[in-house]
Parts: structure tokens; sequence; C-alpha cells
């Protein structure tokens, strides 16, 4: 199974700026994820990440507003652009879970989240 | 397209005793998954069982158990002999196809001691 590193684990940011995310892997993956998650709310996707290509993204996601990097097959960055208060969430990347008792395409396991609160 | 709908925003339960958690979907895919992930305070989410639709038998790990209905498009989440380390969120998620992985809005469960 993968181990998924995020930083920063939290951030407060002010209207207007800019944020990125990282997300490490400690193994190589094929395709990362990136979800946000709004408060009370559930786990929504915001796009995936291939190694060598664009993002794709979801519906009602932009890549102005949520570029993506993946320069390589461990790594990746989401950057939370021109934020506003509405950008406050958790923001998760995830991978596809490899090996162990729930083996198999589509089982992801994800990283701690970045808390973002914008002011 | 895939709906998830979680109809318990919060639940409670006493420590050791058991809790059910309900979880309803609805996908036009003829072969899916289901999953229920825990998201801990921490915020780590867990993978904590995984469901094909294929299979009759409901997947059982360890105190945590499915009661999947497929007619009925239920996939609930027993959790027996409840530990306070269960405390968290759960979510229920499908996939199935092409589709891409739909969560539910979750569920609060408080154990109490």
């Amino acid at each position: 199974s993968a181990v998924i590193s995020q930083k920063p684990s939290r951030d407060i940011c002010q209207r207007g700026t800019s944020l990125t995310i990282q997300c490490q892997v400690d193994s190589q993956v094929t395709m990362m994820f990136w979800y946000r998650q709004q408060p009370g709310q559930s786990l929504t996707l915001i796009a995936t990440a291939n190694q060598g290509s664009e993002a794709t993204y979801e519906s009602g996601f932009v890549i102005d507003k949520f570029p993506i990097s993946r320069p390589n097959l461990t790594f990746s960055t989401l950057t939370v652009s021109n934020m506003s208060p509405e950008d406050s969430s958790i923001y998760l990347c995830s991978v596809e879970l490899r090996g162990g008792k729930f083996s198999g395409a589509n089982v992801l396991t994800f990283g701690a989240g970045s808390r973002l609160t914008v002011l | 397209a895939q709906t998830v709908t979680q109809s318990q925003p919060e639940m409670s339960v006493q420590e050791a005793e058991t809790v059910t958690l309900s979880c309803t979907y609805d996908t036009s895919e003829s072969d899916y998954y289901l999953f229920w992930y825990k998201q801990p305070p921490s915020r780590q989410m867990i993978l904590v069982i995984r469901q094909e639709a294929y299979k009759q038998q409901n997947a059982t790990e360890n105190r945590f158990s499915v009661n999947f209905q497929k007619a009925a498009k239920s996939f609930s989440l027993k959790i027996s002999d409840s530990q306070l380390g269960d405390a968290a969120m759960y979510f229920c998620a499908t996939q199935g196809g092409s589709e891409k992985l739909v969560f539910g809005k979750g569920t609060k469960l408080t154990v109490n001691p």
C-alpha cells in the first residue's frame, strides 16, 4: 500500500492570494486524484493528474483556478488560485491502493489532507 | 449517473455495543463496487470495507460487516463491539464502470464510554 504525505497540513490565507499544496507518494503511481471536502460536506473530485499530460478536470473545476502539476510518478501539486472564503476546505490527495487485502483498481488511499482557511 | 445517500448525519453508540450506519445508492452500472471509508478526527481517510456488487455474500472485516441488499440498493455498515477508536466520520461510496468514485455526505459516529 502507498503512504501519502501532504503539506501544508493546514494554512490560513488571505483573500486574493494563491496557495500550493504538495502531495508526495512513497511509490510510483499512474494516477493521482485531488479532492475537495467543504465544511460538513462530502468529498468532491477536482481533477485527475496523470504524469506527462494535462490534468483532467471535473465539471465545475477549471485549470485557471486549480492548476495542477505532475512532474513525476510520485509527486503532484494543486494550487488554489485567487482564493476567496468559499475556497475554505480540506483538500485531499489520493492514489489507487495496490496490494493488500483491498488490492485492485478503484480503491483509493488518501493523504491526511490540507485544511485551508481563507479570510 | 451515480448517487449515494446517507440519511443519518450523526449517530451515537455506547462502547461495546453494536451500531448500524445506513447507505442507499443508485447506479446504472451493472458491475460496481461499494465502499465504506472512515475519516477519524486526524482526517486520514481509511478504507474500512469493500463489496463487489456481483458477490451475494456480505463482506466482513473483523468487527465491521455490511448488509448488502442489491435489489433495494442498500449498503449498511454494522460495527460490532464498538470501541472509542471507531469514532469518526463514515462515508459510503460507489464506483462502477467508467464512472468516478462518488461519496455520500457522511455519518458522524460518536462512541460514548
